[in-house]
């Protein structure tokens, strides 16, 4: 099992640019979501999804979209991409009232 | 208004000495408090699951334990591979979302 992927590890944009992040779990797992960690933020939410056609926004979503077309995959997409949306990306899956098991992360970075 | 704050920011301890961290939270009808442990440039990493007050669960050198209002992870003679960021994170009832704290930054000294 390869857990909870993400692609691509580091990405440079510039401001204006769109791009999609990709995660990927092989573990069957219903819940999915993204979180943006900042320095002296925390981990903020910013969608997540309960299963297939399912979504719903968390604490930042703004700028920010998600679609859940089958229970592997659920991309995030940077529709014109800004300094403020620099940040570390981690995207987690779990069995609803469970825990959630992490991603590597995404290291974003707008100029 | 923090649903979870997390205390202290940091702390450094010696090789050998014990301490505990804390993880308070004001979310109604919890449905599962998350202990995680994150190294730098990497994702975190599950620790434990607490469900209700009373509950204890433990790892190795790590114990954690929930009451109504706070959990506590305890660190039992700690080595200088403890040393990471311990976040916290709650479920609220009639929700999915996970909310994190900032977490509670941890350097064990040889």
């Amino acid at each position: 099992n390869a857990g909870v992927t993400q692609t691509p590890k580091f990405q440079v944009l510039k401001t204006g640019q769109s791009m999609t992040l990709q995660c990927a779990q092989d573990m069957n797992h219903e819940y999915m979501s993204w979180y943006r960690q900042d320095p002296g933020m925390g981990l903020r939410l910013i969608h997540y999804s309960v299963g297939a056609g399912i979504t719903d926004q968390g604490e930042v979503p703004n700028g920010y979209n998600v679609s859940r077309s089958t229970t592997e995959d659920f991309p995030l997409r940077l529709l014109s991409a800004a300094p403020s949306q620099t940040s570390v990306y981690f995207c987690a899956s779990g069995v609803r009232n469970t825990e959630a098991f992490f991603g590597q992360g995404t290291r974003l970075t707008v100029v | 208004e923090d649903q979870v704050t997390q205390s202290p920011e940091a702390l450094r301890l010696q090789e050998g000495e014990s301490s505990s961290l804390n993880c308070s939270y004001t979310v109604s009808g919890l449905r599962g408090l998350f202990w995680y442990r994150q190294d730098p440039g990497k994702g975190p990493e599950f620790l434990f699951t607490l469900y209700s007050a009373g509950e204890e669960k433990e790892k190795e050198r790590l114990k954690a334990t929930l009451t109504k209002k706070e959990s506590f992870l305890h660190i039992t003679a700690p080595k200088p591979e403890d040393s990471a960021t311990y976040l916290c994170a709650v479920r609220q009832g009639g929700s999915e979302k996970l909310v994190f704290g900032k977490g509670t930054k941890l350097t064990v000294n040889p």
